[in-house]
């Protein structure tokens, strides 16, 4: 079995300041970690993948990503928000190959002026 | 080239009339996924079609809910005798073929909002 747990609901930082999104995953394999975003009204749309290649992932936008076996982590950074990073994002994990992934409970990111 | 897209954006309906959900995956992704979206949560897997193999079903939540693929195109999700708790965004992913490190990538739809009154 595998899910993944977003540990914040809400998270709001100022433009300019840190943006650090956390998830935690547990999987009986060694899993593939994703981080999707969703803007209000559009589609998902891929940040970033894992895949065992490299723990150290940059995505999109200036976003990256770390995974932690020993923590069974995978949090996203970006080093300075920007106002259009203001979106849901969702922390996915899959058992690898063409199986159904599964969908963390999202995290809203609120970028102040 | 063209994403996936899904048809019709948005879809009101009556509680107890059937709906169908259209998806046109991205050319030559041979496998495809259906996902609901609840308002403020994840997305719940429902069903994924594999090029001519028998479809995983595991995520319908009940017996009103059933998917057809015309080989490796167009799917469609009916809802049939729609209740409430149906309201929600139904999301299409596709994905391609296995070449190495894409296999599981999916790319998503824009997906359908339906309102059960």
């Amino acid at each position: 079995a595998q899910s993944v747990t977003q540990l914040d609901s809400h998270v709001s930082v100022s433009e300019g300041t840190p943006v650090l999104l956390r998830c935690n995953y547990s999987s009986s394999y060694s899993p593939s970690l994703f981080w999707y975003v969703q803007h209000p009204n559009k589609g998902l749309q891929l940040l970033l993948k894992y895949t065992s290649a490299a723990t150290l992932v940059k995505g999109i936008n200036g976003f990256e990503a770390e995974f932690k076996k020993s923590e069974t982590s995978f949090h996203l950074t970006k080093p300075s928000a920007h106002m259009s990073d203001a979106a849901e994002y969702f922390c996915v994990v899959s058992m690898g190959g063409r199986r159904a992934l599964t969908f963390g409970s999202g995290t809203r990111l609120q970028v102040q002026p | 080239g063209a994403g996936v897209s899904q048809s019709p954006s948005n879809k009101v309906t009556e509680k107890g009339k059937d709906v169908e959900l259209r998806c046109d995956p991205i050319s030559g992704h041979t496998a495809l996924y259906w996902y609901r979206q609840r308002l403020g949560q994840g997305l719940e897997f429902l069903i994924y079609f594999q090029g001519n193999s028998a479809p995983d079903k595991s995520g319908l939540p009940s017996d009103r809910f059933s998917a057809e693929r015309t080989g490796e195109s167009v799917s469609t999700l009916t809802i049939q005798r729609t209740q409430q708790e149906d309201s929600a965004v139904y999301l299409c992913a596709s994905s391609p073929p296995p070449l190495a490190g894409l296999t599981d990538t999916q790319y998503f739809g824009p997906g359908t909002r339906l309102t059960v009154l």
